[in-house]
């Protein structure tokens, strides 16, 4: 079963807004781990933010913030003040701490326009 | 600091022919390493695994090895490529089983 999911296969924003990219998980672990990479064209995936299971408090990491909803199993990213470089693809990922690796969800292609 | 080295970064291969991507890290020591693959457009999806020298678990059932003969040094390997090998294959480390993950700028591989 699909464990990370992105309902957003791809989003146009324009630059200096904000953007809100969505992740729902699944899992029945107590304590698990959320991640947003980010994959430029380029194809390395570059590390964006941590959120684990018993944080109280939302991640934030500069101009990406975590928007962490334990009930609803949904762990959002937002970036402010867009910029073109931010154009890249997307993934959430979760590491549950019974199965320790890291799972991710599909994808999210962001286009940031002038 | 600690840095990852992979490669090559793209390789064209025709089908039935051997495979090695090899990928190592500097600036660590005993790093859990990993193998994952992305189809184009898609997720990242995890082949292999190592928590050691000579430790390797798979993660699925597939046409490809992995071998840690060194620490820091970690090979995915083929006998016979297959047309649905082709993809791309990332690199990554981490310190623990709990850390994030570090990649390495990864391999496109195109069997044809």
């Amino acid at each position: 079963a699909q464990k990370i999911t992105q309902t957003q296969p791809g989003m146009f924003v324009q630059e200096k807004e904000a953007v809100t990219l969505d992740c729902t998980y699944d899992t029945s672990d107590p304590s698990y781990g959320l991640f947003w990479y980010k994959q430029p064209s380029s194809g390395e995936m570059i590390f964006l933010i941590y959120q684990g299971s018993y944080d109280q408090q939302n991640a934030t990491e500069g101009r990406y913030s975590l928007n962490f909803q334990k009930a609803r199993k949904s762990a959002n990213l937002v970036i402010s003040a867009s910029q073109l470089g931010d154009s890249a693809m997307y993934f959430c990922a979760m590491r549950e701490e019974s199965w320790g690796k890291l799972q991710f969800g599909a994808g999210t292609q962001v286009v940031v326009t002038p | 600091s600690q840095t990852i080295h992979q490669w090559p970064a793209t390789l064209v291969q025709p089908v039935g022919s051997p495979l090695s991507l090899e990928c190592t890290v500097e600036g660590t020591s005993n790093p859990n390493l990993y193998w994952y693959r992305q189809a184009a457009g898609r997720g990242l999806q995890l082949l292999f695994y190592s928590v050691g020298i000579g430790q390797i678990s798979s993660e699925v059932p597939q046409n490809l090895s992995a071998s840690r003969p060194q620490d820091r040094q970690f090979i995915l390997s083929s006998k016979k490529l297959l047309l649905s090998d082709s993809g791309f294959y990332l690199c990554a480390w981490s310190r623990g089983s709990n850390e994030k993950l570090f990649f390495g700028s990864g391999t496109q591989l195109s069997v044809l």
